[in-house]
């Protein structure tokens, strides 16, 4: 049971470049996120999906896109990188947005802008 | 609007020591709690949670109860291991449970 896979591990981006992180989770969950982790500060909420074909924005959107086009796939998009998106990106999938749904997270995508 | 505010880290403690790690939170409303662990290189995942006041969670030996009183959810250990050293979060989900709040996160390490 892979759970929810992140691709790439890492990636170091000059300003400027544009990429897409992957997000795959197999668990059926309708609900997926992308968090951004930086030192000291937790997790901040950038996009979040409650189904395929619908997403919302979280408390950090600006410079970010997604889509959701089918249930396991949630791409998180970097159209113009900047030095301020250098972080470490979760992406994880709930069955539930309550209580008795926890988030599985995946391991994480380091990017670092230069 | 809500926030959670957890201990300043990073803590390292000895083998077999006592461990707490505070959190607090403002929220309106009976918003649930949790602390979720990351090790290193990995994701997070869940350690424990609480949904309503008095409850206490626990898992792995490690326990939290949450106090409405003082708008806290604290987690504790009675002996922590060099394996339990790690990134601690303590999280609240709002009533509505429409957002899931982090805290900054604990450095915990165990020297053996």
């Amino acid at each position: 049971n892979a759970g929810v896979t992140q691709t790439p591990k890492f990636r170091i981006l000059k300003i400027g470049q544009s990429m897409t992180l992957q997000c795959a989770q197999d668990m059926n969950h309708n609900y997926m996120y992308w968090y951004r982790q930086d030192p000291g500060m937790g997790l901040k909420l950038i996009y979040y999906s409650v189904g395929a074909g619908i997403t919302d924005k979280g408390e950090v959107p600006n410079g970010y896109n997604v889509s959701r086009s089918t249930t396991e796939d949630f791409p998180l998009r970097l159209e113009l990188a900047a030095p301020s998106q250098t972080s470490v990106y979760f992406c994880a999938s709930s069955k539930g947005r309550d209580h008795n749904s926890p988030l599985h997270f995946g391991n994480g995508t380091r990017l670092t802008v230069t | 609007g809500n926030s959670v505010t957890q201990m300043e880290g990073p803590v390292t403690l000895s083998e077999e020591a006592f461990l707490t790690i505070n959190c607090t939170y403002t929220a309106t409303g009976y918003p649930s709690l949790f602390w979720y662990v990351q090790y290193p290189g990995e994701g997070l995942q869940l350690l424990l949670k609480a949904t309503k006041a008095d409850d206490k969670g626990s898992n792995k030996g490690f326990e939290a109860t949450y106090r409405k009183e003082t708008t806290s959810f604290h987690l504790e250990k009675g002996s922590v291991q060099v394996s339990d050293s790690a990134v601690y979060f303590c999280a609240l989900l709002e009533t509505s449970g429409s957002r899931l709040t982090f805290g900054e996160g604990t450095q915990l390490t165990v020297n053996p």
